[in-house]
């Protein structure tokens, strides 16, 4: 088992469709959660970032931290074809050193107009 | 905007082969790090660097695979030599605290 899954989708809307992302780990251990937005054939771009539990907010976007059920999603609100990409969640528990980010497959998204 | 700087973007290369990867991060970022991402999935840590040491290298294939970092800046990672399943794109990230920021990747090709 993974310890990070994510629903590879493809998931596709409409323009102006609220989309909702998510993905579940199975580590206690991490505290720090992000989102990446991937285009095709381009580096990952950070979109949110958010340590331990609780909601936060960003423009149309809105990601939302649960640890105690191992659970993280991402909101996207008035979606435009603009967001069409692939949406990275990535984690990690963060030591003294630094700590690696473990990432899932990744949502391919699709907002047609 | 700082961006972490990645070259070549893209690189075909026949098995057997040499080829290296080089990356310039983010002005102040300790933290380097080296990703390969295979075509649906997300990226898998290779190595990372605090600095000129290496943090983590537990997934590196090191009989063929190996980066530094020798002044603390930039960082070149090689695969010697090369093999068809190393296809991928090659990704280097960066931070000064805990997010990471990333290059735009090379694309590796082996034929």
């Amino acid at each position: 088992q993974k310890e990070v899954e994510q629903d590879p989708g493809p998931l596709s809307v409409p323009e102006g469709a609220i989309v909702s992302l998510n993905c579940t780990y199975s580590n206690s251990a991490f505290q720090y959660f992000m989102w990446y937005r991937q285009y095709s054939r381009k580096g990952p771009e950070l979109l949110m970032y958010t340590y331990s539990s609780g909601n936060k907010e960003d423009g149309r976007f809105t990601a939302q931290v649960d640890k105690s059920s191992k659970y993280i999603s991402l909101f996207i609100r008035d979606s435009q074809p603009s967001d069409s990409a692939t949406y990275l969640c990535a984690m990690s528990a963060f030591d003294n050193q630094g700590g690696k980010l473990i990432f899932g497959q990744g949502t391919e998204l699709s907002v047609k107009p | 905007e700082a961006e972490v700087a990645q070259s070549p973007r893209y690189k075909i290369t026949e098995k057997s082969q040499a080829v290296a990867f080089w990356c310039d991060p983010i002005s102040g970022h300790a933290t380097l790090y080296w990703y390969r991402q295979i075509l649906g999935q997300g990226p898998e840590l290779l190595v990372q660097f605090q600095d000129e040491s290496v943090v983590d290298d537990s997934q590196l294939p090191k009989d063929r695979f190996s980066a530094e970092r020798l002044k603390g800046v930039d960082s070149t990672l090689k695969i010697q030599p090369a093999e068809l399943g190393d296809s991928a794109m090659y990704l280097c990230a960066s931070s000064l605290s805990r997010e990471a920021f990333f290059g735009q990747g090379t694309r590796l090709t082996v034929v």
